[in-house]
């Protein structure tokens, strides 16, 4: 069965630095997200994306967030400056069609930020 | 704001006993409901989902949930729980418009053998 996959699994970084968190969607999905969890609180919605553009963001999702599909097939999210609340698991999502699909999730990656 | 409640933060049963795990939501307009597992050291999973229609779905793995539009629920049930049920259960919400899901704060189910 297809599924997305996100690299790398974990990443320490320190505050100020840059990271790119990658995702590879399910091949024919449309509709890429990222969310991310902070421990012990709940998943939160960062952005979505379909046609190359952003469809819609969350207030989290400022200045300092990026996402692109630089090829065909991933699917990248960039913190241009990290703070210590950058913190948290990140999970990409896609699905086939847009809001009435099912929503898959890949593994996470697990970034903190020192 | 919208935003969804899971009432119950972790939940112990030995294994036989039935669950049900509550889920309510405060959501403008029409709502696709969903219940995600996520196994330990596994990535979020679809139980399943209530787009339209009968509003007792059942999902994978004997589970089912039932839309109660009246009291903006969505509880996820399952008759006889195993030791392989032991995960954490999100509910989520999103909009026939927007495909930004909601999450609740999660469950953790532990089954005892």
């Amino acid at each position: 069965e297809p599924e997305v996959t996100q690299t790398p699994s974990h990443q320490v970084t320190q505050m100020g630095q840059e990271v790119i968190l990658r995702c590879v969607p399910i091949s024919n999905h449309l509709y890429f997200y990222w969310y991310r969890q902070i421990l012990g609180q709940k998943v939160e919605f960062l952005v979505s994306f379909y046609n190359n553009e952003i469809s819609e963001k969350s207030e989290i999702f400022d200045d300092q967030f990026s996402v692109e599909r630089p090829d065909g097939s991933n699917f990248t999210l960039k913190i241009r400056s990290t703070k210590l609340e950058d913190s948290a698991m990140y999970f990409c999502a896609s699905s086939e069609d847009g809001t009435m699909e099912t929503q898959y999730f890949g593994p996470g990656t697990r970034l903190l930020v020192l | 704001a919208q935003s969804v409640s899971q009432h119950n933060h972790h939940v112990i049963l030995s294994e036989a006993a039935s669950l049900e795990l509550g889920c309510n939501y405060s959501y403008g307009g029409t709502v696709n409901l969903f219940w995600y597992v996520q196994y330990p050291g596994q990535h979020l999973q679809l139980l399943l989902k209530y787009f339209s229609g009968d509003p007792l779905v059942k999902g994978i793995k004997g589970f089912e949930a039932e839309f109660i539009k009246s009291k903006f629920s969505f509880n996820l049930r399952k008759p006889s729980v195993q030791w392989s049920d032991t995960a954490e259960y999100f509910c989520a919400v999103n909009s026939p418009a927007r495909g930004k899901l909601i999450f609740g704060q999660g469950t953790e189910l532990s089954v005892k053998p």
